[in-house]
């Protein structure tokens, strides 16, 4: 069975200071594996993805990823927060066509 | 048009009466997916189209679903008999085609109040 685990519901952080969202998943196969982030009232925007490739991803905004096979992990990271990094972030796993989410990351940046 | 589009954004429908939702997919995009977004949760799949073939409805919760996607372009999601539980916002996804790597572009959503 597939499925991700997104082990918060809410991170909270101060502008400037690094970024840290924990996703693991469980896959049958060789995961891909993805990181949304959605707006207020905006659209799903795909951050990156790993598909077997690189382990560490690099995305967009400045956000990376590192695949952890022996982990089962797929965390997400960033440098340095910014204020317009404030939204709701999803780890996805693939599987055939169906696409499984986590519950979802709420990010709030402290000014 | 640049994106996925999605009509109406807000819907508000007493209990028992019928909705439709439409999806107007990135042009070109072979592949449409339906998904069901819950408050405070993430999206869960309801249904797969490539072209007009609905490939996979294994996710649409009950038989009051029903999706079509009849040109191959444009889809609707029909919601019969609306109840409660299913208010939620509901969203499309267009993809360029089969390969796994395309990714998915999603449309804004339409909110789904039944009172």
């Amino acid at each position: 069975a597939q499925s991700v685990t997104q082990l918060d519901s809410h991170v909270s952080v101060s502008e400037g200071t690094p970024v840290l969202l924990r996703c693991n998943y469980s896959s049958s196969y060789s995961p891909s594996l993805f990181w949304y982030v959605q707006h207020p009232n905006k659209g799903l925007q795909l951050l990156l993805k790993y598909t077997s490739a690189a382990t560490l991803v690099k995305g967009i905004n400045g956000f990376e990823a590192e695949f952890k096979k022996s982990e089962t992990s797929f965390h997400l990271t960033k440098p340095s927060a910014h204020m317009s990094d404030a939204a709701e972030y999803f780890c996805v796993v693939r599987f055939g066509n169906q696409f499984y989410f986590g519950t979802g990351t709420s990010l709030t940046v402290i000014p | 048009g640049a994106g996925v589009s999605q009509s109406p954004r807000y819907k508000v429908a007493k209990r028992g009466q019928d909705v439709a939702l439409r999806c107007d997919p990135i042009s070109g995009h072979v592949s449409l997916f339906w998904y069901q977004q819950a408050l405070g949760q993430g999206p869960e799949f309801l249904t797969y189209f490539q072209n007009e073939a609905q490939l996979d409805k294994s996710g649409l919760p009950s038989d009051r679903f029903f999706a079509e996607r009849p040109e191959g372009s444009v889809s609707t999601l029909k919601i019969q008999r609306t109840q409660q539980e299913d208010s939620a916002v509901y969203l499309c996804a267009s993809r360029l085609n089969w390969a796994s790597y395309n990714e998915q572009f999603f449309g804004p959503g339409t909110r789904l109040t039944v009172l």
